[in-house]
Order: structure tokens, then sequence, then C-alpha cells
């Protein structure tokens, strides 16, 4: 099975730095999604890493290392709308597409 | 351009009456369907999936059941509801895989 591992909480200062974690133990995955999702609403799409390295995407970097089964994502010039839950999310790549979702990293941005 | 509607945005049911939820999606076609829960403070549980019409695979078994009677129509359905089914429900779909899923604006079911 899969197993996704994420910090619960994070708090952060407006104009800040932050990196989320995530660590995951699985057979085989082709991708690997971050979400962010503000209460109440429904998950939007951030990234997805096929290969090892950093993709960058405005404020927005993800990082995966299949070898230690790890990726973060990293925030930049943090905005108070930044404050939600962030995702990680496992592509298992058989024919369903099914995606397999870590519970979540609630992050608060203080001013 | 590629859409999806979910209804109703809120329900309050009580225990022991029925449920429908519906999700249509737009602008594709025979796109694979995904039905999440998430109950609250917690993550994504995948309920059912369809990659096509009148096929239905369910990830979980519980009191809900689902239907693709249409090609971009998922319907996720029980015949008595309990407390336990309280929850966000999201009804996703997958175009391309590097896009991930678009998710419906999600229904908020209170079993009361």
């Amino acid at each position: 099975g899969q197993n996704i591992d994420q910090p619960t909480e994070m708090t952060a200062t407006e104009g800040a730095i932050v990196q989320i974690n995530c660590t995951y133990q699985t057979s085989g995955f082709n991708g690997l999604f971050w979400y962010q999702q503000h209460a109440g609403e429904a998950p939007t799409f951030l990234s997805y890493n096929v290969l090892d390295g950093l993709e960058e995407k405005g404020r927005f970097s993800s990082f995966l290392s299949r070898s230690k089964g790890y990726s973060y994502l990293l925030l930049k010039e943090l905005q108070m709308k930044d404050s939600a839950s962030y995702l990680c999310v496992l592509d298992r790549g058989d024919s369903s597409y099914k995606l397999i979702f870590g519970s979540g990293t609630r992050l608060l941005v203080r001013p | 351009s590629q859409t999806i509607h979910q209804w109703p945005a809120t329900l309050v049911q009580p225990v022991g009456s029925p449920l429908s939820l519906e999700c249509t999606v737009e602008g594709t076609s025979n796109p694979n369907l995904y039905w999440y829960r998430q109950a609250a403070g917690r993550g994504l549980q995948l309920l059912f999936y369809s990659v096509g019409i009148g096929q239905i695979s369910s990830e979980v078994p519980q009191n809900l059941s689902a239907s693709r009677p249409q090609d971009r129509q998922f319907i996720l359905s029980s015949k008595k509801l309990l407390l336990s089914d309280s929850g966000f429900y999201l009804c996703a779909w997958m175009v391309y895989e590097t896009d991930g899923y678009t998710f419906g604006s999600g229904t908020r079911l209170t079993v009361v």
C-alpha cells in the first residue's frame, strides 16, 4: 500500500519562506502532486513532479527525490492568502489514474 | 472550456434518509470521474471511480453507491444515511495525467 506523511500544522510569517515536507512509502508511482486547499473549498492543483529535482512555478517550487522517498513544497514571499492546507498526493500511475492524498499540512501565515 | 458542476453545495439530512449527489462535466469526452470524501480535519478518501459509462469501481466498503448513467454524469447515492456519512464530498475528473484532478466545488453533507 501507500503511506504519506506530512506535518500536521506549520506557522510562518508574511514575506518569509516556508518548506513543507512530505515523505512517502509506496511500491511504485508515476509522479507526485501538490495541491492547495483553502478551508471549506475544493483542492486546487499546484505542481506535478515526475523526475527527481526541483520544479519552479512563480512563488511555489516543488522538489522530488525518489531514492529518498521525499518531496517538499517551497513557498516564497509568503502572503496572507497562502494560509491553507497543502496536500501531498501520489499518482499511482495505473490506468485508473487514482490519486492517493496525504492528510495535508495546515499552514498559518501571520502578519 | 472544460468545467465540472457539483450540487448541492450544502445538505442537511436526517439519519435513515436517502441521498443523491450529482456531478456533471462539460467540454470533454470519456473522462475518468471520481468521488472523494473528506471528514472534518482529515484527508481525502477515494470512494468510487469510473473510467466509462456504467463502469464503477468501489474503493471502500460502505453505505454508499455510485452510478454513471451518461458519459459526463456521475451520481453518488445512499438508500439510508448514517451519522458517519457526514463530510465534504468532492467530485473530480482527470483528463490529462500531468494536470491532475479538477474538482467540483463540493457538497458539505451533515447527517443529523
